[in-house]
């Protein structure tokens, strides 16, 4: 089944300052790749998505980027802000799965004030 | 946008009864519901897959009989944890499938979660 890696686990970045987060998945087949932002407390949120026949997407501050054939995508977050902190998962779906999402093991951004 | 709404957001029960916890898509009708379990600092795992009209499918180690999952209609599911024990205390989430425009490949919204703790 589907493999999916990130990294880093931990992230602390100066308000203002990029973050940028990694995630490897194993199966090519793959076709969806998901962002989600985590609150203490709160079920994930939806921030932003990629699908493989795009390399890159930006929504204002967001921006991900997929490579299929190193099979790996980033989380890019421009001028943090403390908001911003809280732990973010990646995810793939292989879509043979009926779109079952195989998440990553988070990462908690903190952006210090 | 697409909003997936669980009821209650927090229970506590006893030891040896049974808890339903709910999940609705308030604007979209969802054929595919997904119900994950997620321990403190650990990732969200998927404990079934729940398909209106049809039986749940569930994980690999998940035990159906203790963990009933109901999709009546399109736009809500139940997960009923039978005879809780204390280790069943957990943050419970639920998500939902949105169709998306490539076939086959659905954007899932979440829901709050719901926290349950047994004693």
């Amino acid at each position: 089944g589907e493999n999916v890696e990130q990294h880093p686990s931990t992230l602390s970045v100066q308000e203002g300052d990029s973050a940028v987060i990694k995630c490897t998945y194993s199966d090519s087949a793959s076709n969806y790749f998901p962002w989600y932002k985590q609150e203490l407390g709160k079920g994930p949120q939806l921030i932003i998505d990629i699908r493989s026949n795009v390399g890159e997407k930006k929504d204002q501050r967001i921006a991900v980027t997929l490579n299929k054939t190193a099979k790996h995508f980033s989380l890019h977050i421009t001028e943090t802000q403390p908001e911003d902190s809280a732990v973010y998962f990646c995810a793939a779906s292989l879509e043979t799965s009926g779109s079952r999402l195989t998440f990553g093991e988070g990462t908690q951004l903190t952006v210090n004030p | 946008g697409a909003v997936v709404s669980q009821h209650p957001s927090r229970v506590i029960c006893k030891s040896g009864t049974s808890v339903k916890i709910e999940c609705r898509s308030l604007d979209f009708q969802a054929t595919t519901m997904f119900w994950y379990r997620q321990f403190p600092k650990q990732s969200l795992m998927l404990m079934a897959t729940s398909n209106e009209g049809s039986k749940a499918t569930y994980e690999q180690g998940v035990e159906k009989d203790k963990f009933l999952i109901n999709h009546a209609s399109l736009t809500l599911s139940t997960l009923t944890v039978t005879s809780a024990h204390p280790e069943d205390s957990s943050f419970y989430i639920c998500s939902a499938r949105v169709p998306g425009v490539l076939a086959g490949v659905g954007t899932q919204y979440f829901g709050p979660g719901t926290r349950l703790l047994v004693l």
